[in-house]
This record gives structure tokens, sequence and C-alpha cells, in this order.
């Protein structure tokens, strides 16, 4: 069954740091690739997405990920951290073979000091 | 433009007690569905539906019903609850064509069994 993985349940930075989160999936075919945040106490938010084209996705807040064919992954960066990015940050799949149902992962929780 | 809403944001229910998730969205979307998010296991499908009259089962369906009687709306109902459906749940929908791939998520519903 497809899978997607998210390495770490929690990150702690301080502000200023560098930011990169883990995604990998098991799908073999052609895949739908997303990132989406949920601040505290708000609703799950679209970050960024990946259909074709450049695998280098630039999102909003400064996020951007790469997806890497070959390595089945999806990593989430961001080269400078700030307090308000303390949040939860899910990778999701979606793939055609698989009816185009969007498959989460784990979840990441970022705490960013400040 | 509401996008989509979800009623009610927090309910409390005895096990054995019956209730309904009510979800509506006004983009004319065909595609509709229901995720819990538990701690550490990210978000799981229970149930979406493709089109007004046709449903189906996603990861985690026991426990639950839907239907889709309209486009609008795709109610959520927790026949008897039990302790292990205490989540947060959120309704989603997305469009069949055009930008067929980017989820709309509703705020949440947060609910306890006890």
């Amino acid at each position: 069954a497809q899978s997607v993985s998210q390495h770490n349940h929690h990150v702690i930075l301080s502000e200023a740091a560098s930011l990169e989160l883990g995604c990998n999936y098991s799908y073999g075919g052609t895949v739908n690739l997303f990132w989406y945040v949920q601040y505290p106490g708000q609703h799950l938010q679209l970050l960024l997405k990946y259909f074709s084209g450049d695998p280098l996705v630039k999102g909003i807040k400064g996020f951007e990920a790469e997806f890497i064919k070959s390595k089945f992954s999806f990593n989430l960066r961001k080269p400078s951290v700030q307090w308000s990015d303390t949040a939860e940050y899910f990778c999701a799949v979606s793939s055609m073979e698989y009816g185009n149902k969007l498959v989460f992962g784990a979840g990441t929780i970022l705490r960013v000091k400040s | 433009n509401a996008g989509v809403t979800q009623t009610p944001k927090f309910q409390v229910l005895k096990t054995g007690q019956s209730m309904t998730l009510q979800c509506a969205q006004d983009m004319n979307h065909e595609y509709m569905s229901w995720y819990r998010q538990d701690p550490g296991m990210g978000l799981r499908l229970i149930h979406y539906s493709v089109g007004a009259g046709i449903t189906d089962q996603g990861e985690v369906p026991n426990g639950y019903n839907v239907s889709r009687s309209t486009t609008e709306d795709f109610p959520l109902r927790l026949l008897s609850a039990a302790p292990s459906q205490t989540s947060v749940y959120f309704c989603a929908s997305r469009a069949r064509g055009g930008d067929r791939n980017t989820i709309y998520f509703g705020e949440g519903s947060w609910l306890t069994v006890v």
C-alpha cells in the first residue's frame, strides 16, 4: 500500500537556524506532492505543491521543497526559521494510480525558540 | 466565498451516542472527503465522495457513515460513539478539473468521547 514517511516527529530549532524536514513516499508511479502546515489552533494550509516541471518548488513564507525522484523524496527546507514558523508540518502524496486519494505523513512538530 | 465550513467546532459525546458532523462547500467541488487527525498518525482518510450520490471508504471507515445527496454537503455520522473516536476531524474538498490537486480544508471539529 502507498505510504508517506516523515523522519522526525519533533524538531526544535533556534530562530535563524536552517530547517530541513524529510519526507519519503512509497509510490512507484506519477505522483503529486504537497506540504501542508497547521499553526496552533488553526486548520491545515497548503505551503507548496509539486505536479511536474522544475523539481525545486517555492512556496509561501520562504519555504521550498525539492522533489528527488530517484530517492522518492520531497524534503521541505527554509534557510532561516522564525518563531512564527512554530507549527505542525505534513507531507502528503497523491497518485492517479491510486484514485488521486491524498495520503498524509504522520506530521512533524516544529518548535522555534526565540 | 466561505470555502469549506464544518460544524460543530467542538463536541463532547458520551459513549454510545450518535451525532453528525456537518460539512458544506460553496465552490462546486466534486470531490469531498473526511479525515481524522490523531497525534503521531497524521491525517487518515475516513470516507470520500467523487460526486453527488457516490461515496466510498477510506483507510479507517469503521464506525462512520457518510452520504452525499447534494454537491455541497457531505455529513459524517458517528453511529455509536466510542472513546477511540476522540479526534480532530477535517472535511476537505477539491475540484475535478482545473486545479484539481489543491485540497481545501475546513477548520476542523474537535470531538471528545467520554
